[in-house]
């Protein structure tokens, strides 16, 4: 049963445009959220985060919204930089459960 | 550096075998959270504790078990190990019991033969 779903294995950008990574939920109970990036060989770093009162949030060159209807959240990069290729999760919590999606790759092409 | 460390980095060991993976928490951080992350998949939540304490669980095998001692530091360990036990096992620490951002270590890569 997976409760948090990120559907694109791999999503390829060229440099300088702006890379959009989704994730979708099903539990009504998730009321934060968070994004973190995974290089090889290194554990998750986390990014950024959004509750559930907020649709949107920033950090620089990374927005998060969440679209609570939809259950629906995304990752914008703007602009995808080469050293953004990575894997992406996002992970949601809720009644003390984190659960985690199963990540999309980024490639940004130079 | 997150400041969470992970002992050992990789551990090969045999089916049916015993193996213990210890986690130091980042400094002033009262939660630890095991994850285990199989081939291409994505981070399976295990277990939480908070301040000693078990706080949630995740799908944690019964052969499996933790503990979070005085200190803070916590140990999982894994019994009866079988070939699909092989993973990544990864650690992560946070201030609070929930809603917090969560610190992740470098891993610990299990093989078992």
């Amino acid at each position: 049963d997976q409760q948090v779903k990120q559907n694109s294995p791999s999503l390829s950008v060229q440099e300088g445009r702006i890379s959009i990574l989704n994730c979708d939920y099903t539990n009504s109970m998730f009321d934060y959220f968070l994004w973190y990036k995974k290089y090889p060989a290194e554990g998750p770093t986390f990014m950024i985060s959004i509750s559930s009162i907020k649709d949107k949030n920033e950090d620089g060159r990374f927005t998060v919204f969440l679209n609570k209807s939809a259950k629906h959240l995304s990752l914008h990069i703007v602009p995808s930089q080469p050293g953004d290729s990575a894997v992406y999760f996002c992970a949601a919590l809720g009644g003390f459960k984190t659960i985690f999606g199963a990540g999309t790759r980024l490639f940004v092409k130079a | 550096d997150s400041g969470v460390t992970q002992t050992p980095k990789h551990l090969i060991t045999a089916t049916g075998q015993r193996v213990t993976l210890r986690c130091s928490p980042r400094s002033g951080d009262l939660s630890v959270y095991w994850y285990q992350q199989s081939l291409d998949q994505g981070l399976q939540f295990l277990i939480q504790y908070y301040n000693g304490e078990e706080r949630a669980k995740g799908n944690i095998l019964e052969r499996f078990s933790a503990q979070q001692f005085p200190d803070l530091h916590s140990e999982l360990n894994l019994s009866s190990l079988e070939l699909g036990d092989s993973a990544l096992y990864f650690c992560a620490s946070s201030f609070g019991q929930e809603y917090n951002e969560q610190f992740f270590g470098p891993g610990t890569r299990l093989t078992v033969l």
